[in-house]
């Protein structure tokens, strides 16, 4: 079974907004990364944040982790109409052995 | 190209057919791993290997389903007598273990689709 759960399901914005996705997940982790996938394609990585970081910041993401309430946040700053694609959470439980998905947050950016 | 690689990109069969799917990892990673993603879902595991070693398998792999990893380099999934059910996009990730943390990075993905 799927560990993350991503919220909300669907997002729609303006080109410039921001965008803020949630991850909630069950157990406790060794690190959570974020992934984008353009319809019909392969995964594409966008950060890694370890269970003892609470954010972490590469170009216009920002990623937060709160390992107290077991949830991430991933934060796209000034939308582009690029940036329309599914995100997804991945929790690594601790051996990288496998990677638990969410369901993912459909984000499209209105131009 | 160092990313994933993954061949073919479609992959369309007749029910019962054998199908069979290549992953090249990224060259120095030595876990490598596959999922599958049906519409509107995220991944969900298949099979995990450390260099050759397949040391996990989802209780999704059926006896229909084999992946091997002969020499710890490329990977291939096998899916016997297909059925309707398993049209889905399977994906293959590769990962280096640093530091205590593995990033698994992802190919584009074989998308089948079984008549």
């Amino acid at each position: 079974s799927q560990q993350g759960e991503e919220d909300p399901q669907a997002l729609s914005i303006q080109e410039g907004e921001n965008a803020t996705m949630n991850c909630s997940y069950k157990t406790s982790i060794n690190n959570l990364q974020w992934y984008r996938q353009n319809s019909g394609r392969g995964l594409v990585h966008l950060i890694l944040i370890r269970s003892n970081e609470r954010e972490k910041h590469s170009g216009r993401l920002r990623v937060t982790l709160d390992t107290s309430k077991k949830s991430s946040s991933l934060l796209i700053t000034a939308s582009r109409a690029a940036d329309t694609a599914s995100y997804f959470c991945a929790t690594d439980p601790g051996n990288g052995n496998q990677f638990y998905f969410g369901t993912g947050t459909s984000l499209t950016v209105i131009p | 190209d160092t990313g994933v690689s993954q061949d073919p990109r479609h992959k369309i069969t007749k029910r019962g057919q054998n199908v069979t799917f290549r992953c090249d990892p990224i060259s120095e990673h030595n876990r490598l791993y596959w999922y599958r993603q049906t519409l509107g879902q995220g991944p969900e595991f298949l099979t995990y290997f450390q260099n050759e070693a397949q040391l996990e398998k989802s209780r999704l792999l059926s006896d229909r389903f084999s992946a091997e990893r002969p020499k710890g380099s490329f990977s291939t999934l096998e899916i016997q007598r297909t059925e309707q059910g398993d049209s889905a996009m399977y994906l293959c990730a590769s990962s280096l273990r640093t530091g205590g943390n593995t990033e698994a990075f992802f190919g584009q993905g074989t998308r089948l689709t079984v008549v």
